[in-house]
């Protein structure tokens, strides 16, 4: 069974830095596109950007690049998203997602990791 | 700023058939790409309910279709019921963005 595992959720200050993970298990991780998906509260769902993690091959949405880092270790079959300086405006739940391809659906979500920026 | 639009809200009663519109531009669907589409009720993280314009997961019922048409791609959900409630996203590639793009995401009501 497929499935991406997310880790816990996380309450951080501004100016903070912070990485979550996302773990895959039950396909070849290395195989597959990592995707990375914004929610803030009542909002809808934003694309920030992929990883393959075969060769760490990661393109940006405009709206995030230098923001944030994607990166992944297909040693540990796991993604990473992190930021070196927390904003309040980060506060949301963010979802890994499998793809197949870059265009592709992803049929398989992590289960969401929600971070909280406050002083 | 989402690039593939959809309206806000659409709402029906039990057992009607309601259709979500997606309208993008000549570089997402209007240029061939793909067109998915995803559930979410509240609490839970998105569910795939229509791959590649027409196509349904294994488990989703088919009063669930999709459809695309030039520029645009459409949702429709026949004899609506109440766990139909939920937020509907489609999703695209956009050549310009090199990148997945969203849909504004549209609320569905059953009256």
């Amino acid at each position: 069974e497929v499935q991406l595992v997310q880790s816990g959720a996380e309450v951080k200050k501004p100016g903070e830095s912070l990485k979550i993970s996302c773990q895959g298990s039950g396909y070849s991780f290395a195989n597959y596109w990592i995707s990375w998906v914004r929610q803030m509260p009542g909002k809808g769902l934003e694309w920030m950007g992929f990883i393959h993690p075969s060769d760490s091959d990661t393109t940006y949405s405009p709206s995030f690049q230098g923001q944030v880092t994607i990166s992944a270790d297909k040693s540990i079959n796991t993604a990473y998203l992190q930021w070196s300086s927390l904003e309040a405006s980060d506060t949301a739940m963010y979802y890994c997602v499998r793809l197949k391809a870059m265009g592709g659906s992803g049929a398989h979500w992590g289960q969401g990791t929600l971070v909280t920026v406050s002083s | 700023q989402s690039v593939l639009k959809q309206p806000p809200s659409v709402s029906g009663a039990p057992g009607q058939r309601v259709t979500i519109s997606c309208t993008g531009s000549g570089s997402n669907i209007g240029a061939g790409y793909d067109v998915h589409w995803y559930q979410q009720l509240p609490g839970t993280a998105p569910k795939l309910i229509i791959y590649v314009n027409s196509n349904r997961p294994s488990g989703v019922p088919d009063r669930f279709s999709g459809s695309k048409s030039y520029t645009a791609a459409s949702l429709a959900i026949t004899g609506l019921q109440a766990d139909d409630e939920a937020d509907y996203y489609c999703q695209s590639y956009d050549e310009s963005l090199r990148g997945s793009v969203f849909g504004t995401g549209t609320k569905v009501t059953v009256l």
